[in-house]
C-alpha cells in the first residue's frame, strides 16, 4: 500500500511568487491535513480537509490556501511568497476525522524562498 | 487554545538503557487525544503511540509506553531497551475531539526532543 506522496520534494522560489504543493493521500483516506515546520516555530497546523471541505484552519494569513479534490488529493497554495515562508511543509492523511485516528505523514516538501 | 510543552530539547541515552521524554500540555477540555510522533532524519513523521484521555490505562506499544497523568496534564514517553534506530526527534502532540469547538482540529505539537542513542 503506497504511503502519502508529496510533490515536489524540493522547491526554490523567489519572493513575491506563488507556489502550489501537492499531496496524494493513502488510498481510501478521506482526510488530509497540512503542517508547516520551521526551526523557530516548530510544527504548526495549516488546515484540514475532509471530503473536499475545509474543516478548520490554523492561524495563518490568507496567502495560505488549499483545496481537496474528489479523489482526496489535496493541494496547498501560497501566494506572494515571503522569506519567512521557507519551511518544510508536511501533509498527513487519515481515514476519517475521529480524534484518535492515526495520521500518516508524507516526507514533506522543502520550500526555500530566496 | 491548547499548548504542548516539551522541556527537554535534547536527551542522550546509552544503547539498551531506558529513557523518559517529558511532555506537559494545557487544555480546558476533558476529552482529547495525545500522541507521540517520531521524526528521523528522513523527516517523515511516524506515530509511536497514542492515548485517549478518557482511558485511565497507560498505552503501551512494545518497548514504548506512556505515563499519562490527566490531573497533572502530563504525558511522558518511556523507551525501554533503547536501540540505535530510536535516534530521532520526538514530538508530543495534542488533538481536540472533532467538532468540539476547541480550536483547530489539527494536531498541536510540542517543540520536540532530540533523542541521541550512544552505542
Amino acid at each position: 500500500k503506497a504511503g502519502v506522496t508529496q510533490t515536489p520534494r524540493y522547491l526554490i522560489k523567489t519572493r513575491g511568487q506563488q507556489v502550489t504543493l501537492s499531496c496524494s493521500p493513502i488510498s481510501g483516506h478521506r482526510s488530509v491535513s497540512w503542517y508547516q515546520q520551521t526551526p523557530g516555530q516548530g510544527l504548526q497546523f495549516l488546515f484540514e480537509y475532509f471530503s473536499e471541505t475545509q474543516r478548520n484552519k490554523g492561524n495563518f494569513p490568507g496567502r495560505f490556501s488549499g483545496r481537496q479534490f474528489s479523489n482526496s488529493r489535496s493541494e496547498m497554495n501560497v501566494s506572494t511568497l515571503e522569506l519567512g515562508d521557507s519551511a518544510l511543509y508536511l501533509c498527513a492523511s487519515s481515514l476519517g476525522t475521529e480524534g484518535n485516528t492515526e495520521a500518516f505523514f508524507g516526507q514533506g516538501t522543502r520550500l526555500t524562498v530566496v | 487554545a491548547q499548548t504542548v510543552t516539551q522541556s527537554q530539547p535534547e536527551m542522550s541515552v546509552q544503547e539498551a538503557e531506558t529513557v523518559t521524554l517529558s511532555c506537559t500540555y494545557d487544555t480546558s477540555e476533558s476529552d482529547y487525544y495525545l500522541f507521540w510522533y517520531k521524526q528521523p532524519p528522513s523527516r517523515q513523521m511516524i506515530l509511536v503511540i497514542r492515548q485517549e484521555a478518557y482511558k485511565q490505562q497507560n498505552a503501551t506499544e512494545n518497548r514504548f509506553s506512556v505515563n499519562f497523568q490527566k490531573a497533572a496534564k502530563s504525558f511522558s514517553l518511556k523507551i525501554s531497551d533503547s536501540q540505535l534506530g530510536d535516534a530521532a526527534m520526538y514530538f508530543c502532540a495534542y488533538r481536540s475531539p472533532p467538532y468540539s469547538g476547541g480550536g483547530a482540529d489539527g494536531l498541536t505539537f510540542g517543540k520536540g526532543t532530540h533523542l541521541i542513542i550512544q552505542p
